[in-house]
């Protein structure tokens, strides 16, 4: 069965600060996708990044960076320079072979920026 | 502007009434997904479809129904049977339904019970 944990259940940082938030998957298949989202205050999930199994490259997006290990089945979302705008409710997924694309979410962190 | 719209934002449901949440996509995606999420919790799927005409059962679809008639519309129906119906509901669809279609999602509608 697919499984998503996402261990941080609320983080609170400084503004400027680096942050980083953990997620550890489960699945049998050997094709997967991982995907990370963000929810702001207004409730809309916004999509920010999909990593398939098969590229563990590490991806930079200006102040957002993403660590895929498979060695340890994690996928990290690290945000550099933080600022009161990036808090917010931040949701990893994965998606299978087995489940048919159907997205299994984790419980969700919570980042609260401060200025 | 291409998008995801859900209306109401806020609807209020009384004790044995049916409501229906909308969803329309304009972004011609075969697949679209409702989900609920509850106070410091994941997302739960409830139903989703893959095609016109089609709709699968999610994990938590007891209580609920829903209709694909139109490829841009999938209305969901919170039957009276749902006892604890409130919760934010979320839209979503993706381009396919494979597993590594991205899904993309509205805004979100608020379900309270009076």
């Amino acid at each position: 069965a697919q499984k998503v944990t996402q261990a941080q259940t609320e983080i609170s940082v400084v503004e400027k600060e680096d942050v980083t938030l953990d997620c550890v998957y489960e699945t049998r298949d050997t094709t997967y996708y991982l995907f990370w989202y963000k929810q702001p205050p207004s409730g809309e999930l916004v999509f920010l990044i999909r990593r398939n199994s098969f590229d563990e490259q590490n991806e930079i997006s200006g102040r957002y960076s993403w660590n895929f290990q498979k060695s340890t089945s994690s996928f990290n979302f690290t945000i550099t320079a933080s600022q009161v705008v990036d808090s917010a409710v931040y949701f990893c997924a994965l998606s299978d072979f087995t489940s048919y694309g159907k997205l299994t979410f984790g419980q969700g962190t919570i980042l609260t920026v401060h200025p | 502007d291409g998008g995801i719209t859900q209306s109401p934002k806020y609807l209020f449901r009384k004790e044995g009434q049916n409501v229906t949440l909308s969803c329309e996509q304009n972004l011609n995606h075969d697949a679209m997904y409702w989900y609920r999420q509850d106070p410091g919790q994941g997302l739960r799927l409830i139903y989703y479809s893959q095609i016109v005409n089609d709709f699968q059962k999610g994990d938590i679809a007891e209580g609920y129904s829903v209709s694909r008639e139109k490829k841009e519309s999938f209305p969901l129906t919170v039957t009276s049977a749902q006892k604890n119906p409130t919760a934010f509901y979320l839209c979503a669809s993706s381009p396919g339904a494979g597993e590594g279609e991205t899904q993309y999602f509205g805004p979100g509608t608020r379900l309270l019970v009076l």
